[in-house]
């Protein structure tokens, strides 16, 4: 069975400040990982993710994240971050032998103060 | 383009009432999928197609039905409402599983509150 942990319910960062979200993961093959933002009242939307490759996967908004893979971690950075990247932030998991069945971590609320 | 289209917005039930919610892709996905958000819990899926006329179980598929009679179309049935299926509901696609294709994408989502 495939898992994610997103251990921080609410990241408080200040505008221009490096942002973090922390996400760990536990699969029984190669993992196939993903980052969505949802912004209020609106769906989810992808960041990027990770398949095979460079550990340092870049996206959309300027966020980046790094696959770690002896420490089963998938975490979003940004290095400066805005006011506008207030939302929630989802980690997502997929076994490449489980079929098309994503798993969603909680989420993790980020706020941005100016 | 709009991509992924959910009907209704919100819908108030009462328990024991019936409904369909719709769901609506004009990129062509193959696959489609219906899931429930609540808080803390992220979202889980509740039945997922990977084509039309098939559909699947996913995580939480009690109390709900599914139909994929049209490519483009996924539908939700809720054929007697519990206050258990009060949540925000999910309609997501994409073009398959592959490298390149598996990308889910979102609908705005649908508020059900179960009376």
């Amino acid at each position: 069975a495939q898992s994610v942990a997103q251990p921080e319910d609410q990241v408080n960062v200040a505008e221009g400040n490096p942002l973090t979200v922390k996400c760990t993961y536990s699969v029984s093959g190669n993992p196939y990982l993903f980052w969505y933002v949802q912004y209020p009242n609106r769906g989810l939307q992808f960041l990027l993710k990770y398949i095979t490759g460079d550990n340092l996967v870049k996206g959309s908004y300027g966020f980046e994240a790094e696959f770690n893979k002896s420490q089963t971690s998938f975490h979003l950075k940004k290095p400066s971050a805005l006011v506008s990247d207030s939302a929630l932030y989802f980690c997502a998991v997929r076994d490449d032998a489980a079929g098309n069945k994503l798993t969603f971590g909680g989420g993790t609320r980020v706020l941005v103060k100016p | 383009n709009a991509g992924v289209t959910q009907t209704p917005k919100f819908r108030v039930l009462k328990t024991g009432q019936s409904m369909t919610l719709l769901c609506a892709q004009d990129m062509n996905h193959e696959y489609m999928y219906w899931y429930r958000q609540d808080p803390g819990m992220g979202l889980r899926l509740i039945h997922y197609s990977v084509g039309e006329g098939t559909t699947a179980k996913g995580e939480v598929p009690d109390g709900y039905n599914v139909s994929r009679l049209k490519k483009q179309n996924f539908l939700l049935g809720l054929e007697s409402a519990a206050p258990s299926q009060t949540s925000v509901y999910f309609c997501a696609s994409s073009y398959g599983v592959a490298e390149g294709k598996n990308i889910q994408y979102f609908g705005a989502g649908t508020r059900l509150s179960v009376l």
